[in-house]
């Protein structure tokens, strides 16, 4: 079945701190891989995509995450955290023989000064 | 250039009655997608277009949903006979072509009581 998995729940960082957001998928053909950001009573928005090529692939907003097919994951890193980072972040796939995405449950991101 | 956009943006309705929203896409995207998200979750796929012809649909829409996009421009989505499990946020999304990235709209909250 295809699925996405978002272990983390909540995340609460410092201001200035590393982030990683854990992404892990199952998906039987090739995947294309995508993570959006919802800030509160809003729609989403489009952080980055995968889906060819170079393994690591950078966003906006100073976001980058790497594909790992060995691993089923797609991780998002943020080397140095901003406040106006807190939202709620969702990795999503889809592929070439679907025109819908899958998204996980979403990790909430909450950032203290 | 302007996004997806979404009318109304809030919909508070009582049980039974019909509700409909409606969804713009940005102008030369082909494709138009349906979501539901729910509190605390990612968005669950209901349905897409192409055109005007309606692709698939998923087993999340009942028969009481139904979602038409007449002219392959807007397109709307109606619940009839609403119920209090379909109080969520319905987020509708766009692109250009498969595999390419769906930009989603704000989303229509609704409410029934």
């Amino acid at each position: 079945a295809q699925s996405v998995t978002q272990p983390d729940i909540h995340i609460t960082v410092s201001e200035g701190a590393s982030l990683e957001l854990r992404c892990n998928y199952s998906y039987g053909a090739t995947p294309y891989l995508f993570w959006y950001v919802q800030s509160p009573g809003q729609g989403l928005q489009l952080l980055l995509k995968y889906f060819s090529g170079d393994t690591l692939v950078q966003g906006i907003k100073g976001f980058e995450a790497e594909f790992k097919r060995s691993q089923s994951s797609f991780n998002l890193r943020k080397p140095s955290v901003h406040w106006s980072d807190a939202a709620e972040y969702f990795c999503a796939v889809g592929g070439s023989n679907t025109d819908k995405l899958i998204f996980g449950t979403g990790t909430r991101l909450q950032v203290f000064p | 250039d302007t996004g997806v956009s979404q009318n109304p943006r809030h919909k508070i309705t009582k049980r039974g009655q019909n509700v409909t929203f409606r969804c713009d896409p940005i102008s030369e995207h082909n494709r138009l997608y349906w979501y539901r998200q729910t509190l605390g979750q990612g968005p669950e796929f209901l349905t897409y277009f192409q055109n005007e012809a309606q692709l698939e649909k998923s087993r999340l829409l009942s028969d009481r949903f139904s979602a038409e996009r007449p002219k392959g421009s807007f397109s709307t989505l109606e619940i009839q006979r609403t119920e209090q499990g379909d109080s969520a946020m319905y987020l509708c999304a766009s692109s250009q072509r498969t595999p390419e990235t769906q930009y989603f709209g704000p989303g229509t909250r609704l409410l029934v009581l």
